[in-house]
């Protein structure tokens, strides 16, 4: 299967700065890209999903002032947690799909921690 | 959008066949069922998929029913390190943007 990776693999913060998690997708160009969250034994939660070139359509309750999206080439996307707090310590998960057809293929995970 | 029901835990020696069933009784027509793992603390890993007829691969392999309101993926020879988390998953497709909503799946442990 296509190689998705993410960067870094976990991360540790103060309260009120933030937090930029990086998603690649290593031997395919990506159309669409996705971004989960999964909080302690609980499934994963779509966040958002992004196009290239194009805006990210952001999931009821998920606020895009706070997680900011880039997928500015079809090999990297960017979720930047801002003025990041305690409750967004969770493990953000990307996912990279070449076309809307082909099978969606998920990076290792991003563990964050806030203290 | 369609969603699915799986049991919440299932227990499998090694060497056995895992059988795991999925409820999708509000497909729709044109929607793939998708089966993903994730083993613990990292990402999901793709297994297979298949829209109405059963599917093979070196993984494993996916019985859909022809009503296709339920499914089963099998795992032939299940070995410890197929201990982890299975995602029965509806591609749900709105408007152009086909995305993958997962449920709670069924927590698969393998025994020696």
């Amino acid at each position: 299967g296509a190689v998705v990776s993410q960067h870094p693999s976990r991360v540790i913060c103060k309260s009120g700065t933030s937090v930029k998690i990086e998603c690649r997708s290593l031997d395919f160009q990506a159309t669409t890209m996705f971004w989960y969250r999964q909080f302690p034994k609980q499934s994963l939660m779509l966040m958002a999903t992004s196009n290239e070139g194009s805006k990210a359509t952001y999931e009821q309750g998920v606020e895009k002032d706070k997680f900011l999206i880039n997928h500015a080439s079809l090999t990297l996307s960017t979720l930047t947690v801002t003025s990041a707090h305690p409750e967004d310590s969770s493990f953000y998960i990307c996912s990279a799909r070449r076309t809307t057809q082909e099978t969606q293929y998920f990076g290792p995970g991003t563990r964050l921690l806030v203290l | 959008d369609a969603k699915t029901t799986q049991p919440t835990s299932m227990d499998c020696a090694e060497g056995r066949a895992a059988n795991l069933p999925c409820n999708h009784s509000t497909i729709s027509g044109n929607e793939y069922v998708y089966w993903y793992r994730q083993i613990h603390s990292q990402g999901p890993q793709y297994i297979i998929h298949g829209l109405k007829n059963n599917e093979t691969n070196e993984m494993a392999s996916l019985i859909i029913t022809e009503d296709r309101k339920s499914s089963t993926l099998i795992l032939p020879h299940a070995t410890l390190r197929d201990t982890a988390v299975y995602y029965c998953i509806v591609r749900v497709d709105l408007t152009g943007f086909q995305k993958l909503v997962f449920g709670t799946g069924t927590r698969l442990l393998v025994s020696p």
